[in-house]
């Protein structure tokens, strides 16, 4: 079956770098993705969406690359701070009919200070 | 989200019982949905609906049923909870021909 997944399950980064989140996925045609960040004991928070037809996207603090060749996709976090500490996943949007997604497993992103 | 919201936050109940997990949205959107996330796992679909007519089975439906009562209102129910339907409950809605959705803030439920 299709999965998306995620290289790393921890990511730890100081304060004031960036960070760089990573997505794989495997069906060649998902047409939109999708990252959320969830904080403990809350809901997944939109961050950021790119359809496939784009190959980055920027948003405030927040990109979004695509390299659909290697079905690869990643969330790059400009100065990080405190509180992005979070898990973070991707999902995509496989085709089809309808607006059902899937989800990856997250990583989990820690800031230190 | 305060524009998703669940009842109940928490709740533990004994293998066998009947529960009702409820959502609301003031969003003003067509589609919901109900996820469950357990550790190491990705959100799994339940079901969704499209519309207030519209109901649909998703990834892993056994064991659970929907209503949707109104536009705004999407309730999941477990018919008989049994301890592996431990895990967190989110629901989520979508505008039509968008594909961002948004979540509540989940719902715990402990079977036990």
């Amino acid at each position: 079956g299709e999965s998306v997944g995620l290289h790393l399950p921890t990511l730890s980064v100081q304060e004031g770098d960036n960070s760089i989140i990573n997505c794989a996925y495997s069906n060649s045609a998902s047409d939109y993705f999708i990252w959320y960040k969830q904080e403990s004991g809350k809901g997944p928070q939109f961050i950021i969406d790119i359809r496939s037809n784009m190959d980055k996207r920027q948003g405030q603090r927040v990109t979004v690359l695509l390299n659909k060749t290697v079905k690869h996709l990643s969330l790059q976090i400009a100065a990080t701070q405190p509180g992005d500490s979070a898990v973070y996943f991707c999902a995509e949007r496989s085709g089809g009919g309808g607006n059902k997604l899937t989800f990856g497993t997250g990583t989990q992103l820690k800031v230190e200070l | 989200d305060a524009d998703v919201t669940q009842t109940p936050r928490n709740r533990i109940t004994k293998t066998g019982k009947r529960i009702m997990l409820e959502c609301s949205q003031t969003k003003g959107h067509d589609r919901m949905y109900w996820y469950r996330q357990d550790p190491g796992l990705g959100l799994r679909l339940i079901y969704y609906s499209f519309d207030v007519k519209d109901i649909n089975k998703g990834e892993i439906s056994d064991g659970y049923s929907v209503s949707r009562q109104a536009q705004a209102k999407f309730s999941l129910s477990l018919e008989s909870a049994i301890p592996n339907q431990t895990a967190l409950y989110f629901c989520a809605t979508s505008e039509g021909g968008r594909y961002e959705q948004y979540f509540g803030p989940g719902t715990r439920l402990t079977v036990t």
